[in-house]
């Protein structure tokens, strides 16, 4: 268990719909990622949020948001659904140490099935 | 990924052999991450590696970071069933910056 937890483990929705995918981090870890994983691009950097703001983003769709809340866990809003986006969406947490660098740790992940 | 490169795309073993998985970047590495992955499941982190010549290990698993090649290697030794699964690398390109891109990923068998 990386203490990244995810919910929920699986959705199936329809065409055109919108999702919410929410994501709490390891404890004390500031830093949160969401990656999308599908068959035909493999894993891929969605956006990064640190400690509430939005740090990096990746390779988003402008139908997908997100955000971090003042509690640290996290958002990710996928809007007007395509059949595409179908996929593993995952969230990841790190913390920075001196002797162990960033370590990042992943959640299990969130089915989605857009139908 | 094209930045990052994995091989073998797929490896099958028998149980006790030896095995190496390599991951080769065209930029410069700022950080070096290895995870293993069962199908449809969560990533699970194995080794983080920053510095050219960084070697680590845990268990039966090595990883080591050349620099000057850009690329890293992960190594089994004596295979067991339950190393199966996906391998997968993930660099950051960037000092400061911790978002990964990750190789295509290699699948792992080891026959019993």
């Amino acid at each position: 268990d990386s203490g990244v937890t995810q919910t929920p483990k699986h959705l199936i929705t329809a065409t055109g719909q919108r999702v919410t995918l929410r994501c709490s981090p390891r404890s004390g870890d500031l830093s949160v990622y969401w990656y999308q994983q599908s068959l035909d691009q493999g894993l891929q950097f969605l956006i990064q949020y640190y400690n509430g703001e939005e740090r990096a983003k990746g390779n988003i769709l402008e139908r997908f948001s997100a955000q971090q809340f003042p509690d640290l866990h996290s958002e990710l809003n996928l809007s007007s659904l395509e059949l595409g986006d179908s996929a593993l969406y995952f969230c990841a947490s790190s913390v920075f140490d001196r002797v162990g660098g960033n370590t990042i740790y992943f959640g299990e992940g969130s089915w989605l099935t857009v139908v | 990924s094209q930045e990052l490169e994995q091989s073998p795309q797929s490896l099958i073993v028998q149980e006790g052999k030896n095995l190496t998985i390599n991951c080769t970047s065209s930029k410069t590495l700022y950080g070096l991450y290895w995870y293993k992955q069962k199908y449809g499941e969560g990533l699970i982190f194995l080794m983080m590696l920053q510095k050219g010549g960084e070697e680590k290990s845990h268990e039966k698993i090595t990883a080591k970071l050349d620099e000057k090649k850009q690329q890293s290697s992960l190594h089994i030794t004596a295979s067991q069933p339950s190393h199966a699964g996906i391998y997968l690398c993930g660099a950051a390109f960037s000092g400061s910056a911790r978002q990964l891109t990750f190789g295509s990923g290699t699948q792992l068998t080891v026959l019993p």
